[in-house]
């Protein structure tokens, strides 16, 4: 079974800021790799697929690199409404397995 | 309008049984294949189960294995979990979700609660 591993845990920043998040696979996922954003209340929204590409409708703001075991989501300069949390998801095989998530919170 | 819709939520007690159903519409049901992922209150998420479009691939997490059935009728555009021996730790909300313009989950249903408790 591959482990997604994301930290941290918890992210405290302020609006306009640049966010890093990072997401580490206990084995290689090449670039199977997927970034979500999920608000209190609601399901999922897909940001970025295949590590680096982003869903339709999605902000430049959010970019994806990595490949392998290492991945990285970055958010840009931080809007009121990124404030979240994120969860990546390998997609190297059909057990789609999630890390547990970092949120992203108003410092 | 590309929608997924899930039903059939509801409280259960441990052991007890409970049919989750998925009514998909706005798009070809019957070439995509579908998941349920689940989320525990206050929790992340956890993928449960896939099927592919002709149900001829199935796959469980081990935490359901030999408990929960997932099936499609792709004449009626819906999918299904059937949870058996349920325990207090399936307590979560039930998600379908499929990839439809990506390889990733890229259309979520809004979320069914499901609750184990005696």
């Amino acid at each position: 079974e591959i482990v997604l591993t994301q930290s941290p845990a918890t992210l405290s920043l302020s609006p306009g800021e640049r966010a890093t998040l990072s997401c580490r696979a206990s084995q290689s996922v090449s670039s199977y790799l997927a970034w979500y954003q999920q608000k209190p209340g609601q399901a999922p929204r897909l940001l970025i697929y295949d590590a680096s590409n982003r869903a339709t409708g999605i902000p430049a703001r959010f970019s994806g690199s990595g490949s392998g075991t290492d991945f990285t989501l970055t958010i840009s300069s931080l809007e009121p409404e990124d404030f979240a949390v994120y969860y990546c998801q390998q997609r190297s095989n059909w057990l789609g397995t999630f890390g547990q998530g970092t949120k992203v919170e108003i410092k | 309008e590309v929608q997924l819709v899930e039903s059939g939520g509801g409280l259960v007690q441990p052991g007890g049984s409970l049919r989750l159903s998925c009514a998909a519409s706005g798009f070809t049901f019957s070439s995509y294949s579908m998941n349920w992922v689940r989320q525990a209150p206050g929790k992340g998420l956890e993928w449960v189960s896939y099927i592919s479009s002709s149900s001829s691939t199935i796959y469980y997490a081990d935490s359901v294995k030999g408990r929960f059935t997932i099936s499609r009728d792709n004449a009626k555009n819906s999918l299904y979990l059937q949870m058996n021996s349920l325990r207090d730790e399936d307590t979560a909300v039930y998600y379908c979700a499929s990839a439809y313009n990506t390889d990733a989950f890229d259309i979520w249903g809004q979320g069914t609660m499901v609750t184990v408790s005696s």
